[in-house]
Parts: C-alpha cells; structure tokens; sequence
C-alpha cells in the first residue's frame, strides 16, 4: 500500500482566517515533505520533515507553518495568506531509509485564498 | 542549462503509437531518476524509477538511463488516450537524497 491521505480536498479560506491542512501515511515513511504546485508548473517544495525533525525548510514565508505531531502525521498551518498563495497543496512521503527514496504523494489539497 | 530539462511538448501522438518522453540533467552526482504521470488538477504519480544505466521495463512503460550522456527517457508503447497526461522527470540533487529536481513537464496527448 502506497497511500497519503490528506485533508481537506478543497479549502477556501480569507486572508486574516487561520486553517490547517491534514497529511497521514501509514507506510512506516520515516520522511514527510509539503510542496506547492501552481498550474502548469513543476511541485515546489516547501519544508522535509525526517525522522519527525524539520530538515529541509525551503525558505518559506512565516504565514506557513509545518508541523508533524508523529511519525504518520505532517500539518500545514495557514495564517494570513495572501491570494497568489493560491494552489495545490502536496504532500509526499517516502521511506527515508536508503539512497534511492522514492516519493508516494498524496491526493493534495486545492487551496483557495480570497 | 536548467537542472533538468523536458521538452514541453505538446506531444502527439496516435493511438497505439510509441511515445518517447526525454530528460535531461545538469548535475553529473544524481543517482535516482522518476517519472511521474501527472492529470490535470491531480496530483503526480510515480511511473518508473531507474537507478542503473540500462533499461528497465513495467508493463507498456520502459525507462532508459544513460548517466555518461546524462539522459533519461520514458518509452510508452502501445500508447492509450488514458495516458494523455502531464509526464513529469525528476532527478534527486546531489549529496540531498531527500531533495528532488524537477523538470518542467512534457505534455502528452493520444489521439484516439
């Protein structure tokens, strides 16, 4: 089983409202990582949790905020975003064990900021 | 030179036809190579991973990897209107196993 759940599907939020996306897996991945992807683009990462620690924060505005409570849960926490933050919101994991990892993403969360 | 770079496409193709995806990457330390499928307004999902020179075959798929030339491509044979999609390369960074490089897409069209 190669699944990542996340939730919601959709969200439309405000610009002053506080929302958290959802990711879990349970595939014993030790490394969980959020991406944002616009339309037509390539998935942008955003942060790498591994081994439940931050790894990789890919300079991201402080409006956002990762969080991962355990080894199967990541969340997102949205905070006065703007509208150009607008777009699909992935999360992936993979084992994090080896040289060759390969990412399993989840369905993704489509995001709408008014 | 972008990192890794796909044809945009789109590319056309017949029914039953052969479509041939290529890539090509900058960084000469990549090891792991991933094709993803990817539909309109869904997320990417993995097709093939490839770590040897060489080929390596799934089902109508074939991944072929060629690290002197720094070349990966994705052959799909007997191709189907389901497989009209956005094929997305990825290439690990160097030294960063957890980091992916991404092209920019190739889109894909199959003309019944």
């Amino acid at each position: 089983d190669t699944e990542v759940t996340q939730t919601p599907k959709h969200l439309v939020m405000g610009m002053t409202n506080k929302k958290s996306l959802k990711c879990e897996q349970h595939m014993g991945h030790r490394a969980m990582y959020w991406y944002k992807q616009k339309a037509k683009k390539p998935p942008e990462l955003m942060f790498v949790y591994s081994y439940e620690k931050l790894s990789i924060n890919e300079s991201v505005p402080s409006r956002f905020s990762p969080e991962c409570p355990n080894s199967s849960l990541l969340n997102l926490h949205l905070h006065a975003l703007q509208p150009e933050d607008s777009a699909l919101y992935l999360c992936a994991s993979c084992p994090g064990t080896g040289n060759t990892d390969t990412q399993y993403f989840g369905p993704g969360t489509r995001l709408t900021v008014l | 030179q972008k990192e890794v770079e796909q044809n945009s496409g789109p590319l056309s193709v017949p029914e039953g036809a052969i479509a041939s995806l290529n890539c090509t990457y900058s960084d000469r330390g990549s090891q792991s190579f991933f094709w993803y499928r990817q539909y309109s307004g869904k997320s990417p999902e993995l097709i093939m991973s490839i770590y040897s020179n060489g080929d390596k075959e799934d089902g109508r798929f074939t991944a072929q990897l060629n690290k002197a030339s720094q070349y990966v491509s994705l052959l799909i044979r007997d191709s189907q209107p389901s497989d009209s999609a956005t094929y997305l390369c990825a290439v690990n960074k160097a030294g960063n196993n957890r980091k992916l490089i991404w092209g920019l897409g190739t889109s894909l069209a199959v003309n019944p």
